[in-house]
């Protein structure tokens, strides 16, 4: 597709159900990001896929979240037991260069997620 | 870890009016950009900018790396500019993550 896409687009859980949410990047691109968005708040980084490889989840807030990207391309994310505080809008960006190096992150619609 | 502040937070507009947002941060970066996030939540990439100016239509940024400050112009807003504006930087050398500022509502009235 043109874009970075996401979905479900809206997702409603009771607290204690496992949610996974997923992100198709844009073709080619070796860079996925992660973000979690508190309402009100600016975006804020979980996760770092260069092709398959993790190589920063230092943003993750527990062990609860977990994420993969087993083939380069498509990335799940992954919250086991939602709580309430995990209520927030998650975004994938995908980038076409390495984290730290010029170029610009393409972002997706995001994920709301309601934990109830 | 790096700090990004932007300024103001909340901005009111009457329709064609010109406004100037600023967003400081504290640590040399190499890679800045900014966004509007529309009233549905995207997040569009407006400006790559680590130095330098740009313009892109009624819409334009410069940022002065060695005073650690960005400002993104804005021209006979619309109504459509409506929405929050983020700067977000990654750091020099070691960037794996952008550090997004908490963000300008922007409020363009008819």
């Amino acid at each position: 597709g043109a874009g970075v896409s996401q979905s479900p687009r809206y997702k409603v859980a009771k607290r204690g159900q496992d949610v996974a949410l997923r992100c198709d990047p844009i073709s080619g691109h070796v860079s996925l990001f992660w973000y979690q968005q508190a309402l009100g708040q600016g975006p804020e980084f979980l996760t770092y896929f260069q092709n398959e490889a993790q190589l920063d989840k230092s943003g993750l807030p527990s062990d609860r979240f977990f994420a993969e990207r087993p083939e380069g391309s498509v990335s799940t994310l992954k919250i086991q037991r939602t709580q309430q505080e995990d209520s927030a809008v998650y975004l994938c960006a995908s980038s076409l260069v390495l984290a730290g190096g010029p170029g610009t992150q393409y972002f997706g619609p995001g994920t709301r997620l309601l934990v109830l | 870890g790096i700090q990004v502040e932007q300024s103001p937070p909340d901005l009111i507009l009457q329709e064609g009016a010109n406004s100037t947002l600023r967003c400081n941060f504290s640590d040399s970066v190499n890679n800045l950009q900014w966004f509007h996030q529309n009233p549905w939540g995207q997040l569009i990439n407006l400006f790559y900018i680590p130095s330098g100016t740009k313009q892109n239509g009624r819409l334009s940024a410069t940022t002065v790396a060695t005073e650690r400050y960005s400002l993104l112009y804005i021209s006979s807003s619309q109504t459509t500019d409506s929405g929050v504006y983020f700067c977000a930087v990654e750091r020099d050398n070691y960037g794996q993550n952008f550090v997004f500022g908490p963000g300008t509502r922007l409020s363009v009235l008819p």
